[in-house]
């Protein structure tokens, strides 16, 4: 298996466009987790899904946010508008199981100017 | 709400030395915890994975141990190499919730 895919690896826009990020987790993995990474907050759980379906989305900071699943191979994040603050790298993960090891992606920095 | 540590924050040592990387949290109720290490520009690999029975895993050069009465959590690396430079990050998954992370620490090893 490729692992977790995402993309794009690099986003750089302005403050307020909208801004779309991709994942393709491991086939057969049913678990799906959208995580933020910065230097003052560390590693950040937004949001996860559990057979296509949003399980906990406490994480997400705002309304701006939002995550899809449509099918088992595929989910997006978006925000809109961007703002600077969310300047950060994204990481797609999936696991089997809730309990079972979570696999990463290489994750999107994305830069909001 | 569960909060997670680790100590030292950064770590440089040279090569072959054995080192111990400390993580500590402050619910013990845990479901388990995973060691991650994480190489710069790069996403997170999993390196053991320890449920709330178990008191430690194994796996080549690492091992981790787990007490959780005292909420804390040891990595040992054994003759460790250049090639184990990254950042090592604990996570731990309390019962019922998803993963919360340490700020991980950043080892260099010196050759």
């Amino acid at each position: 298996d490729a692992g977790v895919i995402q993309s794009p690896r690099h986003e750089v826009t302005e403050m307020g466009q909208e801004v779309t990020l991709r994942c393709k987790p491991i086939s057969g993995h049913d678990y799906l987790f959208w995580y933020r990474q910065t230097m003052m907050r560390g590693l950040e759980l937004l949001i996860y899904f559990n057979n296509n379906v949003p399980i906990d989305d406490s994480g997400m900071p705002e309304d701006r946010f939002s995550a899809k699943m449509p099918n088992a191979s595929f989910s997006t994040l978006k925000i809109q508008p961007s703002e600077p603050r969310d300047s950060a790298v994204y990481f797609c993960a999936s696991s089997r199981g809730l309990a079972d090891t979570q696999y990463f992606g290489p994750g999107t920095r994305l830069t909001v100017l | 709400k569960q909060e997670v540590t680790q100590i030292p924050a950064a770590l440089s040592v040279p090569e072959g030395e054995n080192l111990v990387l400390n993580c500590s949290f402050t619910d013990s109720a845990i479901y388990n915890l995973q060691w991650f290490r994480q190489d710069p520009g790069k996403g997170l690999t999993s390196l053991l994975l320890i449920q709330s029975s178990q008191r430690e895993q194994t796996s080549g050069r690492l091992n981790a141990s787990l007490d959780k009465s005292s909420g804390r959590s040891t990595l040992y690396i054994a003759a460790s190499q250049p090639g184990d430079s990254a950042t090592y990050l604990c996570a731990v998954r309390p019962d019922g919730q998803n993963f919360v992370f340490g700020p991980g620490t950043r080892l260099s090893v010196l050759p």
